[in-house]
């Protein structure tokens, strides 16, 4: 079974600072998806950024950028000049081609300090 | 855009009574989903719905069951509600095609006492 793990529960950064997010997975496929969720205190669920394990390049949403790693199996995400608006918690989540079911991770709670 | 409503968005309730949670959508998408969150736990996937009447367990299905009569309505029922069950549920959708992006209710905070 697919696993996703996010290891660092809570985070912080100071605003216009750069921070990395962890994720690792588990996956015997080859071709997948993961994603990058953000869930401000509203609650509402937001996609950040998304990425396809069969193409090489890193995706880039603005100032959100991911490292992603096949053969080691992560998929962090960088926040370059972090804003106040990136409070919220991030959930890394996978799903395998052709089945519809995404897995999330525990999440990560950051808190970007003025 | 009001591509997925939920409802109701709060209740509260007791030990062993009903609940149904209605999630609508407006996107004409094939899946549907019904997630928990937790503290600690991530959300974790509870039923999900490939079509009308077509419908699967996720890692978490005791204790709930869903009804998809139509491609816009997807329904979570607890059938006897226990305080494990306090949660916030989320419904969330996606096409058949494209980027298989999912698109997400507001949530629905439900308190079993």
């Amino acid at each position: 079974a697919q696993t996703v793990t996010q290891s660092q529960p809570e985070m912080s950064v100071q605003e216009a600072e750069t921070v990395t997010l962890s994720c690792t997975y588990d996956t015997s496929e080859n071709n997948y998806y993961l994603f990058w969720y953000k869930q401000p205190p509203s609650r509402q669920m937001i996609l950040v950024i998304r990425q396809e394990a069969y193409k090489q390049q890193n995706a880039t949403e603005n100032r959100f950028s991911v490292n992603f790693q096949k053969a080691a199996k992560s998929f962090s995400l960088k926040i370059s000049d972090s804003q106040l608006g990136d409070t919220a918690m991030y959930f890394c989540a996978f799903m395998s081609e052709g089945t519809y079911k995404y897995i999330f991770g525990t999440g990560t709670r950051l808190k970007v300090l003025a | 855009d009001a591509g997925i409503t939920q409802s109701p968005r709060h209740k509260v309730t007791e030990t062993g009574t009903p609940v149904t949670l209605r999630c609508h959508q407006t996107e004409n998408h094939r899946y549907m989903y019904w997630y928990r969150q937790d503290p600690g736990h991530g959300l974790r996937l509870i039923h999900y719905s490939y079509g009308v009447k077509d419908t699967d367990k996720g890692e978490v299905s005791d204790g709930y069951s869903v009804s998809r009569s139509k491609t816009e309505d997807f329904l979570l029922t607890l059938e006897s509600a226990t305080s494990s069950q306090t949660s916030v549920y989320f419904c969330a959708s996606q096409r058949e095609s494209g980027a298989n992006v999912l698109t997400f209710g507001a949530g629905s905070r439900l308190t079993v006492l």
